[in-house]
């Protein structure tokens, strides 16, 4: 059975102050890994996706790497508006046809003035 | 570009009424559709899927169903609710084989 887990479940940080989110998956072969943003009461936004180990994507303030057991999204100089909980899924090799997706839990992250 | 609407954005129905969430998908045809539902404290559980008119998948038993009738149409309905309907329902599309987006959910409560 497919498993994502985050870590931690919630994060406090100063505005400023890099950190990162680990997502670690179980998985019986990767077609790729998503990271998602989500505000409270919304759907969750698309950040990236990765497909191999050793892949890195960028976006902002935003760094997400794969290795072939987790990912990390990395948050440099976070600000107040990155403050949201962040989301990670796996899609496996099987299941052609569809998109099934499986998420972890999440790690929301508060980013203080 | 595409876009996804989803409707209502609020729902507060009693124990055993009948539920309809409606999907439409703009701007792209043939779409892969999805109803995921999330519940405090636990991650995106995969509902329904779709991947063509008429053609549901179900991931999970229960009390939901769920219909295609048009291409870029996707409903979610239950003849009676249950108390442990409540949460959070989102649509969600994808071209087939690529990311999945999603819409801005609807908050269903049972009471």
């Amino acid at each position: 059975e497919d498993q994502v887990t985050q870590s931690p479940e919630a994060l406090r940080l100063q505005e400023g102050e890099s950190s990162s989110l680990n997502c670690s998956y179980t998985v019986s072969g990767l077609r790729g890994l998503f990271w998602y943003r989500q505000d409270p009461g919304k759907g969750p936004e698309f950040l990236f996706t990765l497909y191999s180990a050793g892949e890195e994507k960028e976006k902002e303030r935003l760094k997400a790497t794969l290795t072939k057991k987790e990912s990390f999204l990395h948050i440099t100089a976070p600000k107040p508006e990155d403050s949201a909980t962040y989301l990670c899924a796996v899609l496996p090799l099987r299941g052609a046809g569809s998109y099934q997706l499986t998420f972890g839990k999440g790690t929301k992250l508060s980013v203080i003035p | 570009s595409q876009t996804i609407h989803q409707w209502p954005a609020t729902l507060v129905q009693p124990v055993g009424s009948p539920l309809s969430l409606e999907c439409t998908v703009e701007g792209t045809s043939n779409p892969n559709l999805y109803w995921y539902r999330q519940a405090a404290g636990r991650g995106l559980q995969l509902l329904f899927y779709s991947v063509g008119i008429g053609q549901i998948s179900s991931e999970v038993p229960q009390n939901l169903s769920a219909s295609r009738p048009q291409d870029r149409q996707f409903i979610l309905s239950s003849k009676k609710l249950l108390l442990s309907d409540s949460g959070f329902y989102l649509c969600a599309w994808s071209p087939a084989g690529n990311t999945i987006y999603f819409g801005e959910g609807s908050w269903l409560t049972v009471v």
